[in-house]
Parts: structure tokens; sequence; C-alpha cells
């Protein structure tokens, strides 16, 4: 099962408001990423866990929050964002970093900021 | 970050007809992905391949890592209309941290 699922599918918030997206995998992969995408453009990464640490932010603004509870869920908390920051929010996994290791998207998250 | 070189941007081809769209770097990697995206979808994985040279089919996909490590092909035979979407290729180095670099993606169209 190379499955990894995201909710919600569909999120409108407004500047003010905190929301937080989920994303989670069950196919004992360690490690895990945030990417931000723009109509009809590649994925740009924002941040990537491996064995629930943080490795890499991409200098992502900290009104983008990352947390990845266990092994298997990783969320991104927001607060306070801009209209510039609605996008689709992809998560994906994959078992490591070497090669052979595949990464594997999610659905995504359409985000609108209002 | 760094992107890949990807043509052609668009494609629109009759159902019936092969595509073939490429993928170039100045970097050497050490594994292509490609991956075909729909509307309102994440990427899904086609290919990947691992070794300079290597040729691997999935159905009417075929891709090649080039020789160089530099270069990717992607060829779909037969289109059909649910072919339609955008097709990435991504490329890996083994030192950086699963990090992902992407082309700017293929537009494909398929009329009936």
């Amino acid at each position: 099962d190379t499955e990894v699922t995201q909710t919600p599918k569909h999120l409108v918030m407004g500047m003010t408001n905190k929301k937080s997206l989920k994303c989670e995998q069950h196919m004992g992969h360690r490690a895990m990423y945030w990417y931000k995408q723009k109509a009809k453009k590649p994925p740009e990464l924002m941040f990537v866990y491996s064995y629930e640490k943080l490795s890499i932010n991409e200098s992502v603004p900290s009104r983008f929050s990352p947390e990845c509870p266990n092994s298997s869920l990783l969320n991104l908390h927001l607060h306070a964002l801009q209209p510039e920051d609605s996008a689709l929010y992809l998560c994906a996994s994959s078992q490591g970093f070497r090669s052979y290791n595949e990464q594997f998207f999610g659905p995504g998250t359409r985000l609108t900021v209002l | 970050g760094q992107q890949l070189n990807q043509s052609p941007q668009s494609m629109f081809i009759q159902e019936g007809e092969d595509v073939s769209m490429n993928c170039t770097s100045s970097s050497i990697f050490n594994t292509w992905l490609w991956y075909k995206q729909d509307p309102g979808e994440g990427p899904v994985l086609l290919i990947a391949l691992y070794k300079a040279g290597e040729l691997t089919s999935n159905g009417r996909l075929t891709a090649q890592f080039g020789i160089t490590r530099k270069d990717s092909f992607l060829n779909i035979s037969a289109s059909i209309p649910s072919d339609v979407g955008i097709y990435f290729c991504a490329g890996q180095r083994g030192s950086t941290l699963g990090r992902l670099y992407f082309g700017r993606g293929t537009q494909l169209t398929v009329w009936p």
C-alpha cells in the first residue's frame, strides 16, 4: 500500500484564523515532507522530517509551523496567513533519503486564504 | 532552488499518437523520477530510475536514465484520453536529504 492521506481536502480560512493540515502514512516510512504548489508550477519543498526530527526548513515564514508527533503523522499548523499563501499543500513520504527511496505524495489540501 | 529543464512545456496530440518528453540538467543525479499530476490531486509516481542507461517500462510508459546521468526521457505510446495531465520529472542526489529537483512540467492534452 503506497498511500499517503491528507485532511482536509479543502480549507478556507481568514488571515486571523488558526488551522492545521494533517498527513498520515502507514508504510513505515521514516522521512516525511511538506510541499507548497501553485497552479501549473512544480511543488516547492517547505520542510523535511527524518525520524521525527526536522531536517530541512526551506526558510519558510514562521506563520507555517510543522510538527511530527510520531513516525506516521505530520501536521502543518497555520496562523496569520496571507492571501498569497493560497495554494495546494502536499505531503509526501519516503522510506529514507538514499537512492531507491522514492517519494510518494498525498492528494493535497487546497488552501484558500481570504 | 535548482530546476530541471523539461520540454516540451505543453503538447496537444490526438488519441493513439505517441508522446515523448525529456528533462536535462547541468548536474548529475543518482535517481530520476517521473510523476503525473491530475488537476487538484497530488503527483502520482509513474516510473523510478536508478542507474545510468537504465530503460524501464510501466505499461505504455517507457523511461530512460541518460548515460551522462544529466538527463532522462519519458515516452507514452498509443495515448488515450486519460493520459491528460501534467507530467513532472524530478531528480535526486544521494547527499541532499531526499530533496527532489523538479522540472517545470509538461502539460499533455489528448484529443479523442
